[in-house]
């Protein structure tokens, strides 16, 4: 069961634009929420995250957005670079137990 | 500080053949987690462990893989048979608490390929 989704597969951005990637829940039991960034052969890093009682959270230039109703998060990179191309995943947690990830969207950055 | 370690990186083995993959968390760390994650998709924990009891395994298959924490440090995670499926690259990770999940680190993997 895909709890978490991501839809588009692929993002493709101009260096110093916005780029914006979406994620799709199903469990409204989800309270917590994160995003990590994966390099070739590398393990996923912790991005940035966010609790179900807020509706934005900040981080330099990364922004995430969390709307419950809608049960949709999205990660606002902005300005983007070069180095930021990697493949982003959103992931899901009930009271921090289970997390489930999404499929991953890739991130290109082109100078 | 160094980051969680596991070896192989890679193997390539045929089915119905056994693999052994080996995890070093970050010391101090009490959660440890496996993590099986398939080609274009996200990563499935497979199991966790707070030190060295089983707090989640409910998406391990049980007939062919196990896994084990014997001193609340370093973990194991076995496969035999292998088949086709388990194509994939397994994650570690660790955490302080377990309860907090923006502190899971990641180990870079062990990429299995069984042909």
């Amino acid at each position: 069961d895909q709890q978490v989704k991501q839809n588009s597969p692929s993002l493709s951005v101009q260096e110093g634009r916005i780029s914006i990637l979406n994620c799709d829940y199903t469990n409204s039991m989800f309270d917590y929420f994160l995003w990590y960034k994966k390099y070739p052969a590398e393990g996923p890093t912790f991005l940035i995250s966010i609790s179900s009682i807020k509706d934005k959270n900040e981080d330099g230039r990364f922004t995430v957005f969390l709307n419950k109703s809608a049960k949709h998060l999205s990660l606002h990179i902005v300005p983007s670079q070069p180095g930021d191309s990697a493949v982003y995943f959103c992931a899901a947690s009930e009271n921090n137990n289970d997390m489930r990830f999404g499929a991953g969207t890739r991130l290109t950055v082109k100078p | 500080e160094a980051g969680v370690a596991q070896s192989p990186r890679y193997k390539i083995i045929e089915k119905r053949q056994s693999v052994a993959f080996w995890c070093n968390p970050i010391s101090g760390h009490a959660t440890l987690y496996w993590y099986q994650q398939i080609l274009g998709q996200g990563p499935k924990l497979l199991i966790q462990f707070q030190n060295n009891g089983v707090v989640d395994d409910s998406q391990l298959p049980k007939d062919r893989f196990s896994a084990e924490r014997l001193k609340g440090v370093d973990s194991t995670l076995k496969i035999q048979p292998a088949k086709l499926e388990d194509s994939a690259v397994y994650l570690c990770a660790s955490s302080l608490r377990g309860n907090a999940a923006n502190t899971i680190y990641f180990g870079e993997g062990s990429w299995l390929t069984v042909v």
